[in-house]
């Protein structure tokens, strides 16, 4: 049974800094890896949708890098702003179950 | 494009009563899936449809149960609610099932609450 995990649960930083967000998978027989976002009370936002083929994605300040090998995946947030606060989750598709098996998530809060 | 589109945003109910929730996959998607969030369980599968079947079911008892129209809209229903069903209510949909290499789009969620 797959599970995933995201450390750390929760996360403070001052404006600017750089960060980085660890997701770990127990079954590396994933199809693909999906990193969201989630506003309070909000649905899901789909940041970057890393292929098992694929090392890591870009989009704008963010990039994840995936490891099959070693159930792992991290998303690097540039240059951070307090309008990234949120909550991120990360996803993965494993190969037996057409679901998406979801971490528990890290709570970011980027302040001033 | 309109994105996925889910309706009610908010519910509120008793034990025991049934709800019917519903969700609009964006158009030219296919498949449509549904997840439980909750404080404590974090999120969850529910099930997923294609083509008006259901393809993949969740860990969930049987008063969880749900449908897929010909113009890929779904219903969700939940019947003799309990205390336990309050929670976030997100429908995902994708263009097509068995590429599991797509992005799953979720809409904004049902948020239902149980009295």
């Amino acid at each position: 049974k797959q599970e995933v995990t995201q450390i750390p649960a929760a996360l403070s930083v001052p404006e600017g800094e750089n960060l980085v967000l660890n997701c770990s998978f127990t079954d590396s027989a994933i199809y693909n890896l999906q990193w969201f976002r989630q506003d309070p009370g909000k649905g899901l936002t789909s940041l970057l949708l890393i292929q098992s083929s694929q090392r890591e994605q870009t989009s704008g300040r963010l990039n994840a890098s995936l490891d099959k090998s070693s159930g792992r995946s991290t998303l690097y947030i540039a240059a951070s702003q307090p309008g990234d606060s949120a909550t991120y989750l990360c996803a993965v598709w494993t190969g037996t179950a057409s679901k998406l098996t979801f971490g528990t998530g890290t709570r970011l809060q980027v302040t001033l | 494009k309109a994105g996925v589109t889910q309706t009610p945003r908010y519910l509120i109910k008793t034990r025991g009563q049934q709800v019917t929730l519903s969700c609009s996959p964006i158009s030219g998607h296919r498949s449509v899936s549904w997840y439980q969030q909750t404080p404590g369980q974090g999120l969850q599968f529910l099930f997923e449809y294609f083509s008006e079947t259901q393809r993949n079911k969740g860990n969930f008892p049987g008063r969880f149960s749900g449908r897929q129209f010909s113009n890929s809209r779904s219903e969700m229903n939940v019947s003799t609610l309990e205390l336990g069903d309050s929670a976030l209510y997100l429908c995902a949909s994708r263009r097509l099932a068995g590429g599991p290499t797509d992005t799953q789009y979720f809409g904004p969620g049902t948020r239902l609450t149980v009295l």
